[in-house]
C-alpha cells in the first residue's frame, strides 16, 4: 500500500526567502507524482505534474525533482511571495492503481 | 475553458439524512474520481467512474455511492450522514482512463458538507 509523507507539516518563512517542500512515498512503482496548491477552504490546484521517466519540472519560480528509487520529490519555491501562502499537497499516481494517494501537505506562510 | 465545477459549494444536513453531490468534468474528459477531505489532512480517494461504469472504489462503507451519466457528469451519493462525514468533497477529472494512463487530474473547488 502506497503511503506519502510531506515534511515539514507547517513552514514559516520572511518574503523572498527560497524553500524547500518535501514528499517521500513508500512504493517506487508510480506512473507520475502531482504537486498541489490549496487555499483555505478551496479545491486543489495542479502546479507541477512529473512523469516517471522525468527527473524534474519547472514552472515559473517552482521546480519539483523526483527520485524515484529513494521514493522522494522536492517542491523548489524560488523568492517567496505572501501570494505563496497557502498548503502545498503532494500526490502519487502508483502504477496499477486508479487513485491518487495524498500527503497531508505542508502549510506555508510566508510573511511580509 | 471551464474547469471542474461542483455544486453546491457548501451545504449543511442532519444526521441520518441522505445528500447528493454533483460534478461537472472538463469538456472532453471521461473520467471522473471522487474524494474526501478531512480537515488537516490529504484527500482521500472514495470512487473513479470511467465511460459510465464504476472502476475504482476507496475504503469507503456501502453509504457512499456514485453514477457516472452519458454526458461524464457525476453524482456522489451519500446515505444516513454520520458527524464524520462531514468533509470537503473533491472531484477530479481526467481526460482517460486513470488505471492505464500516465495523465494529470484536475481538481474543482470542492463541496463542503457539514453534518450536524
Amino acid at each position: 500500500k502506497q503511503e506519502v509523507t510531506q515534511i515539514p507539516a507547517a513552514l514559516s518563512v520572511p518574503e523572498g526567502e527560497n524553500l524547500v517542500l518535501n514528499c517521500s512515498f513508500t512504493d517506487s512503482a508510480i506512473y507520475n507524482l502531482q504537486w498541489f496548491r490549496q487555499d483555505p477552504g478551496k479545491g486543489l490546484t495542479s502546479l507541477l505534474l512529473i512523469q516517471s521517466s522525468q527527473r524534474e519540472q519547472t514552472s515559473g519560480r517552482l521546480n519539483a525533482s523526483l527520485d524515484k528509487s529513494s521514493g522522494r520529490s522536492t517542491l523548489y519555491i524560488a523568492a517567496s511571495q505572501p501570494g505563496d501562502s497557502a498548503t502545498y499537497l503532494c500526490a502519487v499516481h502508483s502504477g496499477s492503481a486508479r487513485q491518487l494517494t495524498f500527503g497531508s501537505g505542508t502549510q506555508l506562510t510566508v510573511l511580509p | 475553458d471551464a474547469g471542474v465545477t461542483q455544486s453546491p459549494t457548501h451545504l449543511i444536513k442532519t444526521r441520518g439524512q441522505h445528500v447528493t453531490l454533483r460534478c461537472s468534468p472538463i469538456s472532453g474528459h471521461k473520467s471522473v474520481s471522487w474524494y474526501q477531505q478531512v480537515l488537516g489532512q490529504g484527500p482521500q480517494f472514495i470512487f473513479q467512474y470511467y465511460e459510465k461504469e464504476e472502476r475504482g472504489r476507496g475504503n469507503f462503507p456501502d453509504r457512499f455511492s456514485a453514477r457516472q451519466f452519458p454526458n461524464y457528469s457525476s453524482e456522489l451519493n451519500v446515505n444516513a450522514l454520520l458527524l464524520g462525514d462531514s468533509a470537503l468533497y473533491l472531484c477530479a477529472s481526467s481526460p482517460r482512463d486513470t488505471y492505464y494512463s500516465n495523465t494529470e487530474a484536475f481538481f474543482g473547488q470542492g463541496t463542503r458538507l457539514t453534518v450536524v
